[in-house]
């Protein structure tokens, strides 16, 4: 049974550039949220989709948007990227939104604006 | 809004020895708590969580924590480190249907 699947798994990208990553969540999960990881922070919560919807939003720019599938895959864009934008991307799914159902996470895409 | 506070960012200890790693929330209502362990370039995996009931949780890895209510607390042990145990962190709350919100990471390090 695979788990979450994020794509790319590294990408470097110059300023003011626009990037799409990539996230497939785990069989039988509908919610996928999306963390942003500086180095040596905790996971930032970006956004969460469910029922192809962004129901919540962490403190984030309008940069920063989204989009759920049909599927639950889902999608994170980032435009004008910025040197701070730099971070690991984390993926996360859960069968409904809420934590304590429980999120997988991905081993992440790690972004290097340049 | 939930948040999530972890008073140690680095905790080194010798091998063999207990260890506790400490994180306070705050809420005014009830939560649900977690902690996640995160080895170098890879994703998150849970440990355990306190949903409700016993206080006591055990999760993977011979880990557990105790949910404290009148503190705010739910501080994560193991009675006996090993050097595989050597990662960073993560306490993290989530309030009902609500996202999850981390703590900034407890990096463990247990040193032979």
């Amino acid at each position: 049974d695979a788990g979450v699947t994020q794509s790319p798994t590294h990408l470097i990208k110059t300023r003011g550039q626009q990037v799409t990553l990539r996230c497939s969540p785990k069989s039988g999960h509908d919610t996928v949220s999306w963390y942003q990881q500086a180095l040596g922070q905790g996971p930032q919560f970006i956004f969460q989709y469910y029922e192809e919807e962004e129901r919540q939003r962490g403190n984030f720019p309008d940069r920063f948007s989204g989009h759920q599938f049909p599927n639950y895959s889902s999608e994170l864009n980032v435009n004008a990227l910025l040197l701070g934008d730099s971070a690991l991307y984390l993926c996360a799914s859960s069968l409904l939104p809420g934590g304590g159902y429980g999120y997988t996470f991905g081993s992440g895409t790690r972004l290097t604006v340049v | 809004a939930q948040s999530v506070t972890q008073l140690d960012s680095q905790v080194p200890v010798f091998e063999e020895a207990p260890v506790e790693l400490r994180c306070n929330y705050s809420s005014s209502v009830s939560v649900y708590l977690f902690w996640y362990v995160q080895y170098p370039n890879q994703g998150l995996q849970l440990l355990l969580k306190y949903l409700s009931g016993s206080t006591l949780v055990k999760g993977i890895n011979g880990f557990e924590a105790e949910f404290n209510k009148s503190q705010t607390s739910f501080h994560l042990r193991k009675p006996s480190v090993h050097i595989s145990d050597t990662a960073e962190y993560f306490c993290a709350v989530s309030l009902n249907n609500n996202d999850m919100r981390f703590g900034a990471g407890t990096r463990l390090t247990v040193k032979p």
